[in-house]
């Protein structure tokens, strides 16, 4: 089965300062990877998703993710962020094959002004 | 616009009653989803439909019914058995294809009064 760990459950950033969020994975069997956002009260929304090829990936909102495949982890980043970032960020996990997605814990990003 | 629609926004039961929440795609797409959310805990997923009139338990099922009657509806019935309801619940669906993530609806919030 798989699993996924987001090691950091708050991340405080200055404004304009650059970020990472952690995201580690388990699986037996090769997968997809998903970064979703989610703002208040609202549902989630995704930002980017590695499925093949090139392990740099980039998605909305000026966010980036490498897949590393020896460590298991696919940690998003973004070299600036802005106050409109602040938000929960979840990781998530699927097979290749059609199978539902497994969700990382979260991890609430706060940017000060 | 396509999208999922989830309603209400917020939903206040007693407690002993049953309450109907509604989800509608209008996506085409195959699978829909139920999770639930409580602080601190990521996303639960409570039950899952992956063809009309087909449906599966998710991790916490208990106190929880669903039916899939038509592709487009996935509605989810919060019994008096489920002990602790309140939570925000959200609904997803995805296609057939292998890779692709979750479109989420906007969620429902139900506070037992």
């Amino acid at each position: 089965a798989q699993s996924v760990t987001q090691l950091d459950s708050q991340v405080p950033v200055f404004e304009e300062a650059p970020v990472e969020l952690r995201c580690n994975y388990s699986s037996s069997v090769s997968v997809y990877l998903f970064w979703y956002v989610q703002y208040p009260n609202q549902g989630l929304q995704l930002l980017l998703k590695y499925l093949s090829g090139s392990t740099l990936v980039k998605g909305i909102n000026g966010f980036e993710a490498e897949f590393n495949k020896s460590q298991t982890s696919f940690h998003l980043r973004k070299p600036s962020v802005h106050i409109s970032d602040t938000a929960e960020y979840f990781c998530a996990v699927t097979k290749t094959s059609y199978d539902k997605v497994i969700f990382g814990p979260g991890t609430s990003l706060s940017v000060i002004p | 616009d396509g999208g999922i629609t989830q309603s209400p926004k917020y939903l206040f039961r007693k407690e002993g009653q049953n309450v109907t929440l509604s989800c509608e795609q209008n996506l085409n797409h195959d699978a829909m989803y139920w999770y639930r959310q409580d602080p601190g805990q990521g996303l639960r997923l409570i039950y899952y439909s992956q063809i009309v009139n087909d449906f599966q338990k998710g991790d916490i099922a208990e106190g929880y019914s669903v039916s899939r009657e038509k592709k487009e509806s996935f509605p989810l019935t919060v019994t008096s058995a489920q002990k602790n309801p309140t939570a925000f619940y959200l609904c997803a669906s995805r296609t057939a294809a292998t890779g692709t993530g979750y479109t989420f609806g906007s969620g429902t919030r139900l506070t037992v009064v």
